[in-house]
């Protein structure tokens, strides 16, 4: 089965900073693969959504990039704020042909300090 | 106007009861599921329904019955709780399609004493 590894220790940056979150995976690679916020005491929130065929992914002030070879991706947030302050986890795809159900890391806990 | 509700948010209770999440959505999706996050905060997936048929069964015991009364609903009856349930349980859907991204509730914070 798929592993996902984020780094479960929290990722603590000062507000104007850009926050970088990894996000490795083993075994199959994945045909795609998605991040999502998470706020205390919510459900997850869809971010963005990358192809492995796409070597990066931008929407507003969030890049995602992926590399297959290296079995990673990179969660970019630019000009962080106080209000980015979440835990992001990172998703992938079952194996092809397989029954459809996403499989998350544990997720990093990002604090944007003012 | 919230796309997945689950009901109750908090449940607290006694081993051996039987109790039941309720989870609706009003996105229109074809496909629901339950995902457990235990306290490492790992997200899990439990069941899966595709227009109201079983198409995902993780390694859930048995005590655990999804019920799909209709596409917008997908329901979770738990019977003779143990400890090891405790957990958060989240609800979610998505459109048709291999890449969509999953619409989660916020969560039901089961509590077995």
């Amino acid at each position: 089965s798929q592993k996902i590894e984020q780094n479960s220790e929290a990722l603590n940056i000062q507000e104007g900073k850009t926050a970088t979150l990894t996000c490795n995976y083993t075994n199959y690679s994945p045909a795609y693969l998605q991040w999502y916020r998470q706020d205390p005491g919510r459900g997850p929130v869809f971010l963005l959504l990358i192809r492995e065929n796409e070597k990066e992914k931008r929407k507003e002030r969030l890049k995602v990039t992926f590399d297959t070879t290296l079995k990673q991706s990179l969660f970019h947030i630019t000009a962080s704020q106080p209000a980015d302050s979440a835990t992001y986890l990172c998703a992938l795809d079952p194996p092809r042909g397989g029954r459809r159900a996403l499989t998350f890391g544990s997720g990093t806990r990002l604090q944007v300090q003012p | 106007d919230t796309a997945v509700s689950q009901t109750p948010k908090y449940l607290v209770t006694q081993m051996g009861n039987d109790k039941s999440i309720k989870c609706e959505q009003n996105l229109g999706h074809d496909t629901m599921y339950w995902y457990k996050q235990d306290s490492k905060k790992f997200l899990k997936i439990m069941f899966s329904y595709n227009n109201k048929e079983l198409i995902i069964n993780e390694t859930v015991p048995n005590r655990f019955s999804p019920k799909s009364p209709d596409k917008a609903h997908l329901n979770l009856h738990i019977n003779s709780l143990e400890l090891g349930d405790s957990a958060v349980y989240f609800c979610a859907s998505s459109p048709a399609g291999a890449n969509s991204p999953l619409h989660f509730g916020n969560g039901t914070r089961l509590t077995v004493t």
